[in-house]
């Protein structure tokens, strides 16, 4: 039972460029969500997050999109830089222990 | 400030033979977490303790896994014995408490290949 779901295995942007990441999720009560990035042999670290109650959060290049509605939630990253290329985790809590619900990832490449 | 530690990075066993994994969170987390990351796959949750206590092992495998949080600091997770499909990172991460505010911070993991 996939309730975070990140149908891209992998994207390929240009430097300079707009990433747009995406993920869907299927259960209404999650009431925050998070991105996580994951460099190669190392942990996940945090990245931005979104509360439910909001459709929008911005943290210098990186911009979180919510739409409850669809379900559907975005990491834009603008512009693109070398260093953004890594591994993106959506990533939902649910319930009073704050447990995370993780999508599969996204490989993010940023090409020069 | 250091951060969560993890040992060894890497093990390679052969099916049915134990293995055992070490986490030293940050300093003052109450709250830590062992996943199960399987290539291709996000982390799942395996334990999670506060202090030391045990919040939720439901998703543990306990026929064959175990972890333990002696004196709320230190944890180790345990398999006996090991099955393919146990090859996986074993992510441990930690944080203050357990709040929507309250940062997962993780270590690098420990890759398993079960042989």
């Amino acid at each position: 039972d996939q309730q975070v779901k990140q149908n891209s295995p992998s994207l390929s942007v240009q430097e300079g460029r707009i990433s747009i990441l995406n993920c869907d999720y299927t259960n209404s009560m999650f009431d925050y969500f998070l991105w996580y990035k994951k460099y190669p042999a190392e942990g996940p670290t945090f990245l931005i997050s979104i509360s439910s109650i909001k459709d929008k959060n911005e943290d210098g290049r990186f911009t979180v999109f919510l739409n409850k509605s669809a379900k559907h939630l975005s990491l834009h990253i603008v512009p693109s830089q070398p260093g953004d290329s890594a591994v993106y985790f959506c990533a939902a809590i649910r319930g009073s222990n704050y447990q995370l619900i993780w999508g599969a990832g996204t490989k993010l490449i940023i090409k020069p | 400030e250091a951060g969560v530690a993890q040992s060894p990075r890497y093990k390679i066993i052969e099916k049915r033979q134990s293995v055992a994994f070490w986490c030293n969170p940050i300093s003052g987390h109450a709250t830590l977490y062992w996943y199960q990351q399987i290539l291709g796959q996000g982390p799942k949750l395996l334990i999670q303790f506060q202090n030391n206590g045990v919040v939720d092992d439901s998703q543990l495998p306990k026929d064959r896994f175990s972890a333990e949080r002696l004196k709320g600091v230190d944890s180790t997770l345990k398999i006996q014995p090991a099955k393919l499909e146990d090859s996986a990172v074993y992510l441990c991460a930690s944080s203050l408490g357990t709040s929507n505010n309250n940062e997962q911070f993780f270590g690098p993991g420990t890759r398993l290949t079960v042989l």
